[in-house]
C-alpha cells in the first residue's frame, strides 16, 4: 500500500553480519509491527511499536532489536545474522488507511538471505 | 497461544465455480477476523474484516462468516475468476494485547481457466 514502504526489498548477507531493515508510514498510525513470514509457518510477530520509543517483544524476538525514534520509522536490527534468520520481512500499520478503521496493513515486504 | 488453522492447504477449481475456505482458531476471544489475499512474492492485501460482535461480511463477489463460539470462520467466493488464484490468508485479533494478528498458514488457491 501506498502508505507503507520498507527498505531494502531484496538483501542477501553473510552469517554474522548486522542488518537493518527500515518501515515507513506516512499515515502517523500509532501502532507498527515487524512480522516474518516462513514456509510451514504462518507470519509470526518479531516486536511492535505502540509510540514513539515505545517497543515490546513478539512472539519470535530472539535476535532481533527494534527501534522507533519518528512516529513514521521503525527499524528492524539483525545485530549480527544467522541462516535461521532468512525470511520475508513484513512491517504493518493498524489504523484507517482507506476509512476503515482496525484493519491491519502490510508493507510489501523485504526478503533477506543470509549465507 | 492463539493457534489458527486453515483448511485445506491448496485448491484448485475450474473457472466460474463457487467456492469455500476454511479458518478455525482456538481462542474464541477475539476482538475481529481478517482475511487477506497475498499474490506469489507480493504483500498482503486486506480483503474483509470481521468484529466479533458481526456474523458476516461481502465485498463484491466475497463473503466471510464468522462463528465466534464454535471459533470458525470461511470465505466464500462466487464465480470464480483465474485472477482470484493466489494464497489467502486468516489471521485473528484477540481481545487483549498488542493489537497484533494471529495468522493461518494460508490456502493456495488455483482457479483454472
Amino acid at each position: 500500500d501506498a502508505g507503507i514502504t520498507q527498505s531494502p526489498r531484496h538483501k542477501v548477507t553473510e552469517t554474522g553480519t548486522p542488518v537493518t531493515l527500515r518501515c515507513h508510514q506516512t499515515e502517523n498510525h500509532r501502532y507498527m509491527y515487524w512480522y516474518r513470514q516462513d514456509p510451514g509457518h504462518g507470519l509470526r510477530l518479531i516486536h511492535y511499536s505502540y509510540g514513539v520509543k515505545d517497543t515490546d517483544k513478539g512472539e519470535v524476538s530472539d535476535g532481533y532489536s527494534v527501534s522507533r525514534s519518528k512516529t513514521e520509522d521503525f527499524l528492524l536490527t539483525l545485530e549480527s545474522a544467522t541462516s535461521s534468520q532468512t525470511s520475508v520481512y513484513f512491517c504493518a500499520i493498524n489504523g484507517a488507511l482507506a476509512g476503515a478503521t482496525d484493519t491491519q496493513y502490510f508493507g510489501p515486504g523485504t526478503r533477506l538471505t543470509v549465507l | 497461544k492463539q493457534e489458527v488453522t486453515q483448511i485445506p492447504a491448496a485448491l484448485s477449481v475450474p473457472e466460474g465455480e463457487n467456492l469455500v475456505l476454511n479458518c478455525s482458531f482456538t481462542d474464541s476471544a477475539i476482538y475481529n477476523l481478517q482475511w487477506f489475499r497475498q499474490d506469489p512474492g507480493k504483500g498482503l492485501t486486506s480483503l474483509l474484516l470481521i468484529q466479533s460482535s458481526q456474523r458476516e461480511q461481502t465485498s463484491g463477489r466475497l463473503n466471510a462468516s464468522l462463528d465466534k463460539s464454535s471459533g470458525r470462520s470461511t470465505l466464500y467466493i462466487a464465480a470464480s475468476q483465474p485472477g482470484d488464484s493466489a494464497t489467502y490468508l486468516c489471521a485473528v485479533r484477540p481481545q487483549t494485547g498488542a493489537n497484533n494478528l494471529f495468522f493461518g498458514t494460508g490456502t493456495r488457491l488455483t482457479v483454472i481457466p
